[in-house]
């Protein structure tokens, strides 16, 4: 069975700074997808980033970016010029390679808090 | 972008009664729903899959006579929490994603606190 773990519980960061958040995981496969989703207080689920294990080209979505080693099978999530509108819960999630139907797998999450 | 609504986003119930919670794609047609629980400060617990037509595959330890799941058409699917109490006071979240899609879309989230 796939595990995804978030190893931080807690950041922090200073606004305008840059933050990294940490995500491992854990499969056989060789296709997939890996995602974060970011949840603020409203609990909405919002999809910061996505990034299919096959492309070695790390997905950058404007001030968010991530570092994907397939080998080491870690996933980390660099935000860049960080903003108060950023803090909020940050989750990595796992998916398999399938047409549809596949579940998410979640790590346990990682707090942001952003300072002014 | 395809957009999932749940309803209610609130609700408070009494111990003993059943509420439903609905889950809608909007804007696409969603071949699979998948229901999730989720306490404060927790990640997000499947409770089950379900695909439009067929029965609900429901994740270890869900209870399915208590948590009935109907996945009647390609934008509807809907969670009945049947005789509730209140350890099943959470909040609730579905997400939807057609064929071929690779990321799953999520509503917005219910609230449900039974008294």
């Amino acid at each position: 069975a796939q595990t995804v773990t978030q190893s931080q519980p807690e950041m922090s960061v200073q606004e305008a700074e840059t933050v990294t958040l940490s995500c491992t995981y854990d499969t056989s496969e060789s296709d997939y997808y890996l995602f974060w989703y970011k949840q603020p207080p409203s609990r909405q689920m919002i999809l910061v980033i996505r990034q299919e294990a096959y492309k070695q080209q790390n997905a950058t979505e404007n001030r968010f970016s991530v570092n994907f080693q397939k080998a080491a099978k870690s996933f980390s999530l660099k935000i860049s010029d960080s903003q108060l509108g950023d803090a909020a819960m940050y989750f990595c999630a796992y998916r398999r390679w399938e047409t549809s139907g596949s579940r998410l797998t979640f790590g346990e999450g990682t707090q942001l808090t952003v300072n002014p | 972008g395809a957009v999932v609504s749940q309803h209610p986003s609130r609700v408070i119930c009494k111990s003993g009664t059943s509420v439903k919670i609905e889950c809608r794609s909007l804007d696409f047609q969603a071949t699979t729903m998948f229901w999730y629980r989720q306490f404060p400060k927790q990640s997000l617990m499947l409770m089950a899959t379900s695909n439009e037509g067929s029965k609900a595959t429901y994740e270890q330890g869900v209870e399915k006579d208590k948590f009935l799941i109907n996945h009647a058409s390609l934008t509807l699917s809907t969670l009945t929490v049947t005789s509730a109490h209140p350890e099943d006071s959470s909040f609730y979240i579905c997400s939807a994603n057609w064929q071929g899609a690779g990321e799953q879309y999520f509503g917005p989230g219910t609230r449900l606190t039974v008294t």
